[in-house]
């Protein structure tokens, strides 16, 4: 079993819904990451949390540490949200590893 | 946007040659990585280093060698080349982020094709 689980795999919206995309993990934590990859593109970081919500414009991210859970929603999607979204997590004590999720690939429709 | 290169860009090579990639950072960073994407895998961890002439193995390691002799670079070599290791390479560094936890920024990647 992976430590760290993405859903969905695969998300096709049309334009404008609200998209959730989920990450639930096994290890203790000290902190969950949230990247965005565009296709054939870097990875860009857009949050990093511990504990509560973060928001950045359109993006909400949510952690409950105790259900070992996160998740990261997409507010009026565009199709320029369209991207593979990559949940990791720092494992508790070990600073020095991240262990990665597979990622959700995103798709909006116009 | 931390300030990091890396290069070749993309590369091909054959089976059995040596490949050396750079990863360069201008912010002083203390802990640099090296990370493969492949496909139906999340990123995962080659080597990683933490100081000038400290370097750590991850869990992809084996047929792979690093070096940093200068805070600013991170080499990541493959001694001879196999088709396995066609993959996109990802440098990142950890920048301290809010309450003490870093945060990684990661590099363009880098296309390697082992031919």
């Amino acid at each position: 079993k992976n430590e760290v689980e993405q859903s969905p795999q695969n998300l096709t919206a049309q334009e404008g819904e609200f998209i959730t995309i989920n990450c639930s993990y096994s290890v203790g934590i000290s902190a969950l990451h949230w990247l965005q990859q565009h296709p054939g593109g870097g990875i860009v970081s857009l949050f990093m949390l511990s504990s509560g919500k973060k928001k950045h414009g359109r993006l909400i991210a949510t952690i409950n540490i105790q259900e070992k859970h996160s998740s990261l929603h997409i507010t009026a999607s565009h199709p320029r949200d369209s991207a593979v979204y990559i949940c990791a997590v720092r494992e508790w004590g070990r600073d020095d590893k991240i262990i990665f999720g597979k990622g959700t690939r995103l798709h909006i429709l116009p | 946007d931390a300030g990091i290169t890396q290069s070749p860009r993309h590369k091909v090579t054959e089976t059995g040659t040596p490949v050396t990639l750079r990863c360069h950072q201008t912010e002083n960073h203390r802990y640099m990585y090296w990370y493969r994407q492949d496909p139906g895998h999340g990123l995962r961890l080659i080597h990683y280093s933490y100081g000038v002439k400290d370097t750590d193995k991850g869990e992809v390691s084996d047929g792979y060698s690093v070096s940093r002799s200068k805070t600013e670079d991170f080499l990541l070599t493959l001694e001879s080349a196999t088709s396995s290791q066609t993959s996109v390479y990802f440098c990142a560094i950890s920048r301290q982020g809010l309450g003490s936890y870093n945060e990684q920024f990661f590099g363009p990647g880098t296309r390697l094709t082992v031919l």
